[in-house]
């Protein structure tokens, strides 16, 4: 069982850049999130998806897209990095529904943008 | 204003010492979630809550609705309890969305 997968773990880019965050669960949890997180700052979150099919927008979406066409995968697409983003990226997934589950957490990637 | 605070932000304690972070948010609720950081960056959830008392090992979550806190103890501290703790809100308007505290950095020094 390996729980929640990102991909790659460190990544550095150039401005202008794109590239995709890869985020993989195998638990067939229906609810999963992206978030950033910076110093001093909580974790915000970026773009979340409650089943395969469905996304909306978080706290920080802009630059950012995302797509669920599986249970399983959730990327997340830096459009045309900018230094900005420059950030840790974590995906996290959980059981959703009427009942609070816990939430299951990726390893991060930490982007650098240049 | 953080809808979610935590205190202190920063800790240090010796080995075997009593921690408590605490937690406060200002949003209606339905749970109460408490995360670890190691120092190499993966985060653990260690509970969720959304009233009264939760214990797992040396680790203990409380939380008081009506004064919108919560609090983490852990006894006996151990050097390997080293780490972010992060409190994240969750809310009660029937979405899954967490508003997340900035975290307590914890040292325990041997």
């Amino acid at each position: 069982n390996a729980g929640v997968t990102q991909t790659p773990k460190f990544q550095v880019l150039k401005t202008g850049q794109s590239m995709t965050l890869q985020c993989a669960q195998d638990m067939n949890h229906e609810y999963m999130s992206w978030y950033r997180q910076d110093p001093g700052m909580g974790l915000r979150l970026i773009h979340y998806s409650v089943g395969a099919g469905i996304t909306d927008q978080g706290e920080v979406p802009n630059g950012y897209n995302v797509s669920r066409s599986t249970t399983e995968d959730f990327p997340l697409r830096l459009l045309s990095a900018a230094p900005s983003q420059t950030s840790v990226y974590f995906c996290a997934s959980s059981y959703s529904g009427l009942y609070n589950q816990p939430q299951h957490f990726g390893d991060g990637t930490r982007l650098s943008i240049l | 204003k953080n809808e979610v605070e935590q205190s202190p932000q920063n800790l240090t304690a010796q080995e075997g010492e009593f921690i408590t972070i605490n937690c406060s948010y200002s949003v209606g609720i339905s749970a109460l979630h408490w995360l670890q950081q190691h120092p190499g960056g993966g985060i653990v959830s260690l509970f969720m809550l959304s009233s009264g008392k939760k214990k797992h090992g040396r680790l203990i979550a409380t939380i008081n609705i009506q004064e919108k806190h919560s609090s983490l103890h852990i006894t006996a501290s151990h050097p390997r309890d080293s780490a972010v703790y992060i409190c994240a809100a969750r809310s009660a308007f029937g979405n899954e969305k967490l508003t997340f505290g900035t975290g307590t950095r914890l040292t325990i020094i041997p």
